[in-house]
């Protein structure tokens, strides 16, 4: 089945430093979404998108929808210490589908 | 934050007793999940329901079932629990098919 990779399992930013993170996959998904978890609780959805090539942001977080559809990212910028947490990409291949999960990116940040 | 609750939150239990988790919604989704999280796995889809009295099995089904009776209440059972159910589950809901929002998990130790 589908699968989406997610690496490095975990990142470690200085406070105030930009981080970049990418999904990928070698099957094409019409959506792809991004959650944060942070520790003892659910995922929590940061941002959706729904088109192939689009930007879209939610404060300091911008995520893109890649162009060839196998791929998308997320950038935070100017990390603070409550962006601590794992990081999850979820993609829909297409039409009554389920969502593919990545494993997580674990994201420290030192103050 | 959707509003979905999970109950119990916590619970120990000994090997081969029946063990039910219940998912609760107020927002009057149409769909709603269940999955496991396990370090090295992410999250694992168990099984979905996609109204009242309609559910499907998910990848990782065996040992598991699921009722769903009303709208608002999505059941998930272990028949007999075993040490391998030891995980933390997440219900989730969406009203589409893409964007899932998680209820708060429930951590349970099989002894």
């Amino acid at each position: 089945g589908q699968q989406l990779n997610q690496s490095p399992q975990s990142m470690f930013i200085q406070e105030g430093e930009d981080v970049s993170m990418n999904c990928t996959s070698s099957s094409i998904f019409n959506t792809w979404l991004w959650y944060k978890q942070d520790p003892g609780e659910g995922p929590v959805l940061l941002i959706a998108l729904y088109k192939a090539g689009e930007l879209t942001s939610n404060g300091r977080l911008t995520a893109q929808f890649g162009i060839t559809r196998k791929d998308s990212f997320l950038n935070i910028s100017a990390s603070i210490p409550s962006d601590v947490g794992i990081y999850f990409c979820a993609g829909l291949p297409g039409a009554n589908s389920k969502l593919t999960f990545g494993k997580g990116i674990t994201l420290s940040v030192r103050p | 934050d959707a509003g979905i609750t999970q109950s119990p939150r916590h619970k120990v239990t000994e090997t081969g007793t029946p063990v039910t988790l219940r998912c609760h919604q107020t927002e009057n989704h149409r769909y709603m999940y269940w999955y496991r999280q396990d370090p090295g796995h992410g999250l694992r889809l168990i099984h979905y329901s996609y109204g009242v009295k309609d559910t499907d099995k998910g990848e990782v089904s065996d040992g598991y079932s699921v009722s769903r009776s009303k709208t608002e209440d999505f059941l998930l059972t272990l028949e007999s629990a075993t040490s391998s159910q030891t995980s933390v589950y997440f219900c989730a809901i969406s009203d589409l098919l893409e964007t899932q929002y998680f209820g708060p998990g429930t951590r349970l130790l099989v002894l």
